[in-house]
């Protein structure tokens, strides 16, 4: 089955400590993206890529990184810097900018 | 600026009363009109894509359609396995990137 998975599905941290989101894909695409989702406050894009070793800040990148060294994988760090990292952060990717985005089932991140 | 606004926020029906769910969209340049279904904990699910004015795109018991300013998702005769949150995102030419609407989250009761 072709699809995006995320891992692990509920992730707990203290402060202070850095903590990293898995994504991968086998859909062959090749644009992924990170989102961070807050109740109220709807999809807001942190990182996306449109292709291997590329990737381009969103709208809220400040406190987290991410890397592209290989088409199917797209990993996002969340740093110490990140004032407020508790939130649903959510995978997706696309054939390309623009068009549909096909989403993962989410990582829920809880830092104490 | 480039915006996706959706109305309304929330909507309670009842098992097989029929409704709409509105998102009105300004954009320099539209790419696509995109809809999907997002469950409680769960990531969003793709339904439809919507490239121009005048489209129509069905799936079940939904109904998609776009004019020049805003998009209509039809829900016929709803169940309460439709109830979810319905978000609205619209797709750019210029930067290519998705801008999502706060959505629609619909209660269908038994």
């Amino acid at each position: 089955d072709g699809g995006i998975t995320q891992s692990p599905k509920y992730l707990f941290r203290k402060e202070g400590q850095n903590v990293t989101l898995s994504c991968e894909q086998n859909l062959n695409h090749d644009a992924m993206y990170w989102y961070r989702q807050d109740p109220g406050q709807g999809l807001r894009l942190i990182y996306y890529s449109q292709i291997v070793n590329d990737f381009q800040k969103g709208d809220i990148a400040e406190g987290y990184s991410v890397s592209r060294e290989k088409k199917e994988s797209f990993p996002l760090t969340v740093t110490s810097a990140q004032k407020n990292p508790t939130a649903f952060y959510l995978c997706a990717s696309s054939r390309g900018l623009g068009y549909e985005q096909y989403f993962g089932p989410g990582t829920r991140l809880t830092v104490t | 600026e480039d915006q996706v606004t959706q109305s309304p926020e929330a909507l309670r029906l009842q098992e097989g009363e029929s409704s709409s769910l509105n998102c009105s969209y300004t954009v320099s340049g539209l790419r696509g009109l995109f809809w999907y279904r997002q469950d409680p904990g769960k990531g969003p699910e793709f339904l439809f894509t919507l490239y121009s004015a005048g489209e129509e795109k069905e799936k079940e018991s939904l109904k998609a359609t776009l004019t020049k300013k805003e998009s209509f998702l039809h829900i016929t005769a709803p169940k309460p396995e439709d109830s979810a949150t319905y978000l609205c995102a619209v797709g750019t030419s210029n930067t290519g990137k998705l801008i999502f609407g706060q959505g629609t989250t619909l209660q269908v009761k038994p």
